[in-house]
């Protein structure tokens, strides 16, 4: 069974300092990882994706993860908070094999003040 | 090229009614869902779908139908609604590794 933890519910930063989320995965087969972004009252937006290309995986708006299978971790990272990042941040598995089913983990709310 | 859309964007109901979301997408993809969205609990998968004509329970199924007699579209009932189904309810479609959601049905059960 695949499972994520995101190991924060709540970050907080200051405009213009790095941005770190946390998300450990288990998964028994050779997975995909994508964190999701959802601003306030609207769905949700893909902010990257990992199925096994390069393990240090660029999204939008500045954001990067880097896959560690040593460490069954999948962190997400910007160099530098913008205030429009303030955000409910979910990070996702999924297996490669046969239907992609997948598993959301609980998320964390990015609090970025001025 | 609309994406995923859904219909309602917001519902109240009474307890004991029943109601039916639609989703619809118009990307051709094969495989559908449905999810739930609770405080602090993530996207719990409720029924998805592998193609036309077929449907399978997801992680929270009880208390929801769904079916899926057009490609495009998946449509979710809930036969007699009770309060612990308030939620925020979103669609999604995939084709690959490229899943897109739609805005989501904020359902508030009085």
């Amino acid at each position: 069974a695949q499972s994520v933890t995101q190991l924060d519910s709540h970050v907080s930063v200051s405009e213009g300092t790095p941005v770190l989320l946390r998300c450990n995965y288990s998964s028994s087969y050779s997975p995909s990882l994508f964190w999701y972004v959802q601003h306030p009252n609207k769905g949700l937006q893909l902010l990257l994706k990992y199925t096994s290309a390069a393990t240090l995986v660029k999204g939008i708006n500045g954001f990067e993860a880097e896959f560690k299978k040593s460490e069954t971790s999948f962190h997400l990272t910007k160099p530098s908070a913008h205030m429009s990042d303030a955000a409910e941040y979910f990070c996702v598995v999924s297996d490669l094999t046969g239907f992609q089913k997948l598993v959301f983990g609980t998320g964390t709310r990015l609090l970025v003040s001025p | 090229n609309a994406g995923v859309t859904q219909t309602p964007k917001f519902r109240v109901l009474k307890t004991g009614q029943s109601m039916t979301l639609l989703c619809a997408q118009d990307m051709n993809h094969e495989y559908m869902y449905w999810y739930r969205q609770d405080p602090g609990m993530g996207l719990r998968l409720i029924h998805y779908s592998v193609g036309e004509g077929t449907t399978a329970k997801g992680e929270v199924p009880d208390g929801y139908n769904v079916s899926r007699l057009k490609k495009q579209n998946f449509l979710l009932g809930l036969e007699s609604a009770a309060p612990s189904q308030t939620s925020v309810y979103f669609c999604a479609s995939s084709f690959g590794t490229s899943e897109s959601f739609g805005p989501g049905t904020r359902l508030t059960v009085l």
